[in-house]
């Protein structure tokens, strides 16, 4: 499998703008969690799926943020309008049902920028 | 609710010298505990993990960590670190949900 993959890997955009960040987790998981890192405030859990479902949206910014599982294989973060403090490296990871040691794989992370 | 508290920002260490990264947890019955690396411009990976039985747990690159239950710590450590172990390490606990609580990371830099 080639892990958790995240496109696009750079992003750059004017403010206002919608912004979409796309994932797609490794096969046969089926939790999938979205970051936000920062210098600032550092690691981020924005929001938390398992079996397509939202469990845990509490860390969503505001209401500009929303996040979908289509399929149980693909996930879209979108920013709509986009604003300069949403700046920041977004990751994605999965795991297996969440028990016990379960390990979360990340991604390489989106780099977003807002001007 | 868990809390992770990873005292130090940085930690800047000479090549082949050994290393302690801290972590201090909140306390409860049954804890798991994680350390994560990020490398540059890269997510993060699994560095090791403790789950139960023995409190000293090894994980990849040389590094190992010991749980200490009465101090509620699980420190990081490597004998003689190389100046590819420049990352960011995080300390992560699990809670009755299985979810990650993270801490705020510190970044090893390593002096030639």
């Amino acid at each position: 499998d080639a892990g958790v993959i995240q496109s696009p890997r750079h992003e750059v955009t004017e403010m206002g703008q919608e912004v979409t960040l796309r994932c797609k987790l490794i096969s046969g998981h089926n939790s999938l969690f979205w970051y936000r890192q920062t210098m600032m405030r550092g690691l981020e859990l924005l929001i938390y799926f398992n079996n397509n479902v939202p469990i845990d949206d509490s860390g969503m910014p505001e209401d500009r943020f929303s996040a979908k599982m289509p399929n149980a294989s693909f996930s879209t973060l979108k920013i709509q309008p986009s604003e300069p403090r949403d700046s920041a490296v977004y990751f994605c990871a999965s795991s297996l049902e969440p028990a016990v040691g379960t390990e979360a794989f990340f991604g390489q992370g989106t780099r977003l920028t807002v001007v | 609710a868990q809390s992770v508290t990873q005292l130090d920002s940085q930690v800047p260490v000479f090549e082949e010298a050994p290393v302690e990264l801290r972590c201090n947890y909140s306390s409860s019955v049954s804890v798991y505990l994680f350390w994560y690396v990020q490398y540059p411009n890269q997510g993060l990976q699994l560095l090791l993990k403790y789950l139960s039985g023995s409190t000293l747990v090894k994980g990849i690159n040389g590094f190992e960590a010991e749980f200490n239950k009465s101090q509620t710590s699980f420190h990081l450590r490597k004998p003689s670190v190389h100046i590819s172990d420049t990352a960011e390490y995080f300390c992560a606990v699990s809670d009755s949900n299985y979810q990650l609580i993270w801490g705020a990371g510190t970044k090893l830099i390593i002096k030639p």
